[in-house]
């Protein structure tokens, strides 16, 4: 079975903090994704690597970057968390093919900015 | 640009009732895939089903089935004789035309479905 697995469940900052969120997979995905999901929003896709050190921008980029050193790996960063950043964070991953494979997801981490 | 509208925010339903979850899209391509995803309260979203625009075909899995219907732009869940273990946040989410391996996906806002013992 596929597996991703997210750093914490549950994670409090401060604002101006400096924030990571790490996500891995152990199925051999190119694809990994990150959401954020907030009430009467559904999920909104950050940011998203196609390959390693591949990222593409998602529909809400800004006040996030992410990393991707390793295939299993994708890292989600908050240079400087503000309360607005407050979420549930999503991260997912798939297999490229030539036809649209579904996404994997991990169990989340529920973010508070203080 | 693609569009899901999930317009119930919230259902609850009696158990052992049968529901229907909406779920309209907008799109300009042709080739496309639609899915619905299940997210329990536990947090984790667990894929149900993947459907391609070119397979109008309904689908049944047991209690679950799903109607897709190309000219309402429409691909609606339903659940038979509900069960508690249904509760859940349903989710529809629609793919990109296939862009070598790049595509998104966009999700509509969910579904809360109670089911009430």
């Amino acid at each position: 079975d596929v597996k991703v697995t997210q750093s914490s469940r549950y994670l409090v900052k401060r604002t101006g903090e400096k924030v990571f969120l790490e996500c891995v997979q152990d199925m051999d995905h190119e694809n990994m994704f990150w959401y954020r999901q907030d009430p009467g929003l559904g999920l909104r896709l950050i940011y998203f690597s196609y390959d390693v050190k591949m990222k593409e921008k998602g529909d809400i980029p800004e006040g996030y970057s992410v990393s991707r050193e390793k295939k299993e790996r994708f890292s989600l960063i908050l240079e400087s968390a503000s309360t607005n950043q407050t979420s549930m964070y999503l991260c997912a991953s798939r297999t490229s093919g030539m036809s649209y494979n579904e996404q994997f997801f991990g169990p989340g981490t529920r973010l508070t900015v203080l | 640009a693609q569009k899901v509208t999930q317009a119930q925010t919230e259902i609850s339903v009696v158990e052992k009732e049968d529901v229907t979850l909406d779920c309209v899209y907008e799109t300009r391509d042709t080739t496309y895939y639609l899915f619905w995803y299940k997210q329990p309260p536990s947090g984790e979203l667990v894929f149900l089903i993947r459907r391609n625009s070119f397979d109008e075909q309904n689908e049944i899995s047991g209690r679950y089935s799903w109607n897709f219907q190309k000219s309402t732009s429409s691909f609606n869940f339903t659940i038979t004789a509900s069960q508690v273990v249904d509760s859940a946040v349903y989710f529809c989410a629609l793919s990109e035309a296939p862009n070598f391996g790049n595509e998104k996906l966009t999700f509509g806002t969910g579904t809360r479905l109670t089911i009430i013992p």
